[in-house]
Formats: C-alpha cells, sequence, structure tokens
C-alpha cells in the first residue's frame, strides 16, 4: 500500500538555526499538508499546499516557516530560524482531493528537538 | 472556532475485554468526525469518519463509533482488544466552513494487557 515518508525521523538543531523537514506523499495525490505535535498537546494544523501554492494555513504558520514542493515527488517544510517552542513532531500528510470526502493520508513524522 | 477533548490521557484493558475510547468536540456548525490510530514508529492511519448519514460507523480491526449530536461525543469502541490494538488514538474534526483543516485531540494511549 502506498505511504507518505518523512526524513529524517528525529532532527536536532541549535536554537536560531534553518531547518528542512522533508516527505514524499503518495504519489498520485494532490494535496499536501502540514501538522505539528508539541509533546503533551494537541496534534495543530500548519498549512495546506495545492498547485504549487499554499491554500490555508493557520495562525502558527508565520514567517519563519516556508513549505515547497522543489521537484515532483518532495514536499518541504522549511523553518528558518528556529525557536525552542518549535520543538515538536512534525507530520505530513497528503490527499487526492480536497475536502473531509477524501481521506488525509500521514506519514511517521519527524521529531524536531531544538536546543 | 472547533475544538475537540480526549478525556483520557491513558486507557489500559486487559485482552479481550471492551474498551470505549472518549471524545467531545464543540463547534458552533456542522462537523465531520475522525478517528486515527498511530502505531509505533508509523504515521497517523484513518480509521473510522463520519460525514453524515448514520450515527454508527464501523471502520477498520473492529472498532465502531457512534456520533451523538446532542451530547457533542464521537466515542470509539471496541467490544474486545487485542494485544495489537496497543497505539495511540486521536479524535478529529473538521468542520463545513474550515475547508481541510483538521482540529485534533491530543491523544489516548491505549496499551493492552495481555
Amino acid at each position: 500500500e502506498p505511504e507518505v515518508t518523512q526524513t529524517p525521523s528525529h532532527q536536532v538543531t541549535q536554537m536560531g538555526q534553518e531547518v528542512i523537514l522533508r516527505c514524499v506523499p503518495i504519489s498520485n495525490h494532490l494535496y499536501f499538508y502540514w501538522y505539528r505535535q508539541i509533546l503533551g498537546q494537541k496534534v495543530e494544523f500548519l498549512v495546506s499546499f495545492y498547485n504549487n501554492e499554499i491554500s490555508e494555513k493557520s495562525e502558527i504558520f508565520d514567517d519563519q516557516f516556508s513549505v515547497e514542493r522543489p521537484d515532483g515527488s518532495n514536499f518541504t517544510l522549511k523553518i528558518r530560524s528556529t525557536k525552542l517552542e518549535d520543538s515538536a513532531m512534525y507530520f505530513c500528510a497528503s490527499s487526492e482531493a480536497s475536502g473531509v470526502l477524501d481521506t488525509q493520508y500521514f506519514g511517521p513524522g519527524t521529531r524536531l528537538t531544538v536546543l | 472556532a472547533q475544538s475537540v477533548t480526549q478525556l483520557d490521557s491513558q486507557v489500559p484493558v486487559f485482552e479481550e475485554a471492551p474498551v470505549e475510547l472518549r471524545c467531545n468536540y464543540s463547534s458552533s456548525v456542522s462537523v465531520y468526525l475522525f478517528w486515527y490510530v498511530q502505531y509505533p514508529n508509523q504515521g497517523l492511519q484513518l480509521l473510522l469518519k463520519y460525514l453524515s448519514g448514520s450515527t454508527l460507523v464501523k471502520g477498520i480491526n473492529g472498532f465502531e463509533a457512534e456520533f451523538n449530536k446532542s451530547q457533542t461525543s464521537f466515542h470509539l469502541r471496541k467490544p474486545s482488544v487485542h494485544i495489537s490494538d496497543t497505539a495511540e488514538y486521536f479524535c478529529a474534526v473538521s468542520a463545513s466552513n474550515t475547508g481541510n483543516q483538521f482540529y485534533f485531540g491530543t491523544g489516548t494511549s491505549l496499551t493492552v494487557i495481555p
């Protein structure tokens, strides 16, 4: 069964450094998403992406965050200057179509630790 | 705005016993409700979803959930659990006016004891 993959599984970085989290969505999917879960808290929506542009974003997704689909397979989340509070599990998801009628498939997550 | 509350952070249960994982939501508009499961070192996998119609929804692995609009609940149940059901379970809601955004609960860790 096709699946969403994410790399790395664990990323450790120093505060102020840039990080790029990578995701490979399911190949025929057109909609892509990033979520994060701070330890002990809820999984929170960050952004959705379609047709090479952001379609929705939450308040969390400020100017230090950006997303990109640099080629036909990867979908990346960049945090420009990491803060301690960016430490979290980041989940990528993809869906074939838009809206709740279509299932979002999630990757295993990348645990980001900012020191 | 929408929100989801999962009342139990950890639920231990003996093998072959029944289990109920509780989920309550708040929303001012029509909602769509989901349960996801996360096995260790894996991604979130959809267990079941309620979009409309029958309030009793059956999902994979013998799980079912019932949408109760008056109580704003969507509790997950299984009549007899297996060791392999040990995982983290997330309830999520999406509303008719929030597009693709999902709002998740904090998760319930189900541990099945042999």
